[in-house]
């Protein structure tokens, strides 16, 4: 069984632009979720969707947006880059609730 | 709200010596315990959960957390650590949302960074 799969894994963006990252979850998962690890500020949540609705959100700005297809497949959306976005963004998948997450190996963002 | 506290940055211990990662949290339910595990260039990994029932657990490679309620902690052991041990670990906690099931959302502590020397 395939793990979970985020694309790509670098990206180099400049201030004021926007950017999608996308996360396949292991098959027959139906719970995405992101996070976001910086060295200073660790293991953030960002937000969580099940079948395609959003469940739970974290304490980020209105830039940060999210969402999830049919196919449980799932892509996270900055808007207007600040150079405090540059991060490791971790997607997970789970199968049941309050069980193992499985996470990516993340996508490397970096703000100029 | 909840809250992790991951009381030590960084360990380093000698191989075959035994250690003790400190993890405590506060939150105003019950809650749901993890420790997860990320060795050097891979991802997070699972180490080992409680959920209910016996407040020892243990992971297939030695490490055990024992749940302590009074005093709100959840500290990893192991007797005697290897050095494929090195890695960061990460205490995360989460419980039962009034609004609704959780399946992903979990606070993580900052991190203890385990490094094992020969």
């Amino acid at each position: 069984k395939a793990g979970v799969t985020q694309t790509p894994r670098y990206l180099i963006k400049t201030r004021g632009q926007q950017v999608t990252l996308s996360c396949s979850p292991i098959s027959g998962h139906r719970s995405v979720s992101w996070y976001q690890q910086t060295p200073g500020q660790g293991l953030q949540f960002l937000f969580e969707y099940f079948s395609e609705t959003q469940r739970n959100k974290g304490n980020f700005p209105g830039r940060f947006s999210g969402r999830q297809f049919s196919n449980s497949r799932s892509e996270m959306n900055v808007s207007t880059l600040e150079l405090g976005d540059s991060a490791l963004y971790l997607c997970a998948s789970s199968a049941r609730p309050y069980e193992k997450l499985f996470f990516g190996s993340g996508t490397q963002l970096s703000v100029l | 709200a909840q809250s992790v506290t991951q009381l030590d940055s960084q360990v380093p211990v000698f191989e075959e010596a035994p250690v003790e990662l400190r993890c405590n949290y506060s939150s105003s339910v019950s809650v749901y315990l993890f420790w997860y595990v990320q060795y050097p260039n891979q991802g997070l990994q699972l180490l080992l959960k409680y959920l209910s029932g016996s407040t020892l657990v243990e992971s297939i490679n030695g490490f055990e957390a024992e749940f302590n309620k009074s005093q709100t902690s959840f500290h990893l052991r192991k007797p005697s650590v290897h050095i494929s041990d090195t890695a960061e670990y990460f205490c995360a906690v989460t419980s039962f949302n009034a609004g609704g099931t959780s399946y992903g959302k979990l606070t993580f502590g900052q991190g203890t960074i385990l490094t094992v020397h020969p």
